[in-house]
């Protein structure tokens, strides 16, 4: 099993529309995360972190299922500028800190 | 304020030359991080050094792969001799406090080898 799994997609949505990523991780030491925002041809940049309450920035929430080993990004009234590829983080803390990337999900929104 | 830094943005070379890579971390950032990403593997960590020291480099593919961290602003990644299949897009990332804190990555470079 890979320590961290998403969906590839593409998810093809229209615009305005709720869209929802799940992210596992295979790790139960696991506590830090994040969620970041992959455009084509550019480089990784930090979408938000996500906290054990859940937490949520604008039309992004983000929430931890610790029980479950999953974390999940909800993006509401989706806009086209949204259209990139969403990468989970994972990171065993404390002594060796591994960091793990997920492969991505590929959101697609369509006007 | 400043970014990570990568150079070059590109680089077009012939099979068997060697490349450097070079990055510069956010100041006041203890870790560095050296990522490949292709379309088959995805983005694959390759090394990361902490406080200058290299802590994993198990994702070096080959000894024709080295990192150094001679300083707490400047690292490189070297490849001797260059192939084909070594064509991808090399990030380079810092953070502070290791995973505990995210990760800022460069604007990568492009390699292609000929």
């Amino acid at each position: 099993r890979k320590e961290v799994e998403q969906d590839p997609g593409p998810f093809n949505v229209p615009e305005g529309a709720t869209v929802a990523f799940n992210c596992t991780y295979s790790n139960s030491a696991s506590q830090s995360f994040f969620w970041y925002r992959q455009d084509c041809r550019k480089e990784p940049k930090l979408l938000m972190s996500v906290y054990s309450s859940g937490n949520e920035d604008g039309r992004f929430t983000a929430q931890l299922n610790r029980a479950s080993q999953y974390i999940s990004l909800l993006i509401r009234d989706s806009k086209l500028s949204d259209s990139a590829t969403y990468l989970c983080v994972v990171t065993v803390l404390p002594g060796y800190q591994k960091v793990t990337f997920g492969t991505g999900t590929k959101l697609q929104v369509i006007p | 304020d400043a970014g990570v830094i990568q150079s070059p943005r590109h680089e077009v070379t012939e099979m068997g030359q060697e490349v450097t890579l070079r990055c510069k971390p956010i100041s006041g950032h203890d870790y560095l991080f050296w990522y490949r990403q292709t379309m088959m593997r995805g983005l694959e960590l390759l090394i990361y050094f902490n406080n200058n020291v290299p802590i994993d480099d198990s994702g070096m593919p080959e000894d024709r792969f080295s990192a150094k961290m001679p300083n707490a602003s400047f690292s490189t990644l070297k490849i001797q001799p260059s192939e084909p299949r070594d064509s991808a897009v090399y990030f380079c990332a810092s953070s502070y406090e290791g995973g505990r804190q995210p990760q800022h990555f460069g604007d990568g470079t492009r390699l292609s080898i000929l």
